[in-house]
């Protein structure tokens, strides 16, 4: 079936360089993206969203970006830090009244 | 940031039992889900309610059964307990569309 996914399940940086985490989705319906961040014995954190009608959204350190045309989203970290050493998901939402749909997760490893 | 509580963090138990697992906000929030989730895999939606007395199965098919008696309570229960039930639970819910999750029950059936 149609799902959401990560490109790569591992990333290794250190500690200061640019972080890049990939997804790609399937469905051209879902209207709108969640970046996730789960570190170890813990729930998912929400990191930062965006809409179907946008193509960059920046937060704190973060900044995702969305290419409709191939079906991708990314989601860059600056500076990375040994705290932003997690797993993260990307979901997406297919429309109103449905649950987010997750893909499988790319773990982030920071050295110091 | 919602404020969403399970219990227990941890579970070991034989198989054959009965478990509940809990799960409250305190948010109002309509809408609950339960996942499970394999270490470092991706969350596999389980059950979801949008409101009191309102529940659906997921995605994925589970032997468990939840309830939605009130808005802010959403327990999981599994009437006998199998080995291949061993996972991580996470909970859910939101009012839009971002969903907030707990921390949690690592359940492991011996």
């Amino acid at each position: 079936g149609e799902s959401v996914g990560l490109h790569l399940p591992t990333l290794s940086v250190q500690e200061g360089d640019n972080s890049i985490i990939n997804c790609a989705y399937s469905n051209s319906a879902s209207d709108y993206f969640i970046w996730y961040k789960q570190e170890s014995g813990k729930g998912p954190q929400f990191i930062i969203d965006i809409r179907s009608n946008m193509d960059k959204r920046q937060g704190q350190r973060v900044t995702v970006l969305l290419n409709k045309t191939v079906k991708h989203l990314s989601l860059q970290i600056a500076a990375t830090q040994p705290g932003d050493s997690a797993v993260y998901f990307c979901a997406e939402n297919r429309g109103a009244g449905t649950a987010l749909i997750f893909g499988k997760g790319t773990t982030l490893s920071v050295s110091s | 940031e919602a404020d969403i509580y399970q219990t227990p963090r941890y579970l070991v138990i034989g198989t054959g039992k009965k478990i509940t697992l809990e799960c409250s906000q305190t948010m109002g929030h309509d809408k609950m889900y339960w996942y499970q989730q394999d270490p470092g895999m991706e969350l596999h939606l389980i059950h979801y309610s949008y409101g009191v007395n309102s529940t659906e199965k997921g995605d994925l098919s589970s032997e468990s059964t939840v309830s939605r008696i009130r808005t802010e309570h959403f327990p999981l229960t599994l009437e006998s307990a199998r080995p291949s039930h061993t996972s991580q639970y996470l909970c859910a819910s939101s009012e839009l569309l971002i969903e907030f999750f707990g921390q949690g029950t690592r359940l492991t059936v011996v």
